[in-house]
């Protein structure tokens, strides 16, 4: 029983297109996140969530745009798709301010050309 | 912003050797977290431990967080270690897991 998981895991688009990734936890966590992992590796939180409010937004350009229609469910809308946009895009949640410790989705690659 | 700071960036084993990857962090934490990445792109949660020392098999992890570092220990390697080990942080009073730039270990046969 997978307690964050992601859909899709891959995602192949072109440039221009609207896409969504969903994201959904069986933990009873309060707070859900979206990072973004790079070419490099490095992971960056984009977004975060705590039952269904916005409490983080980091310095993302606004065609994305997190949606939260309950506290297990957490989706990334992405309009007008850019190449550099490809990237990994992880779902996490944890209890408030990470007490105990975050829980990390496999991720969806998206690839866009 | 907290910095986080691992080291080595890479490192190359043979299997069955032992290996330490250092997690340096710029100011006090309420939350620290050891993960692997494995070749597949999972980022699987290897501890949870903003202080003291935990162990899980061939793994350990010790956090000092007055002196503001953890370590993780890997005992008599596996080519299945290989992966970038990251270490994540959470600043006191912040909601961010912030993350290190990871440390890839290629473990060979």
């Amino acid at each position: 029983d997978t307690a964050v998981s992601q859909t899709p895991k891959y995602l192949v688009t072109q440039m221009g297109n609207d896409k969504s990734i969903k994201c959904e936890q069986n933990l009873g966590h309060d707070t859900m996140y979206w990072y973004k992992q790079d070419s490099k590796k490095f992971l960056k939180i984009m977004f975060s969530y705590n039952n269904k409010e916005l409490i983080i937004n980091e310095t993302v350009p606004n065609r994305f745009s997190p949606k939260s229609p309950d506290k297990a469910h957490l989706n990334l809308h992405i309009n007008s798709l850019e190449l550099g946009d490809s990237a990994v895009y992880f779902c996490a949640s944890s209890q408030l301010q990470g007490i105990g410790g975050y829980t990390f989705g496999s991720g969806t690659r998206l690839t866009v050309v | 912003g907290i910095q986080v700071e691992q080291s080595p960036p890479d490192l190359i084993l043979q299997e069955g050797a032992n290996s330490t990857l250092r997690c340096n962090f710029s100011d006090s934490v309420n939350n620290l977290q050891w993960f692997h990445q494995n070749p597949w792109g999972q980022l699987i949660n290897l501890f949870y431990i903003p202080s003291g020392t935990k162990q899980n098999g061939r793994l350990s992890a010790t956090t000092v967080a007055t002196e503001r570092y953890s370590l993780l220990y890997i005992s008599s390697s596996q080519t299945t270690d290989s992966g970038v080990y990251f270490c994540a942080v959470v600043k006191a009073g912040s909601e961010k897991l912030v993350f290190g730039k990871g440390t890839k270990l290629t473990v060979n046969p």
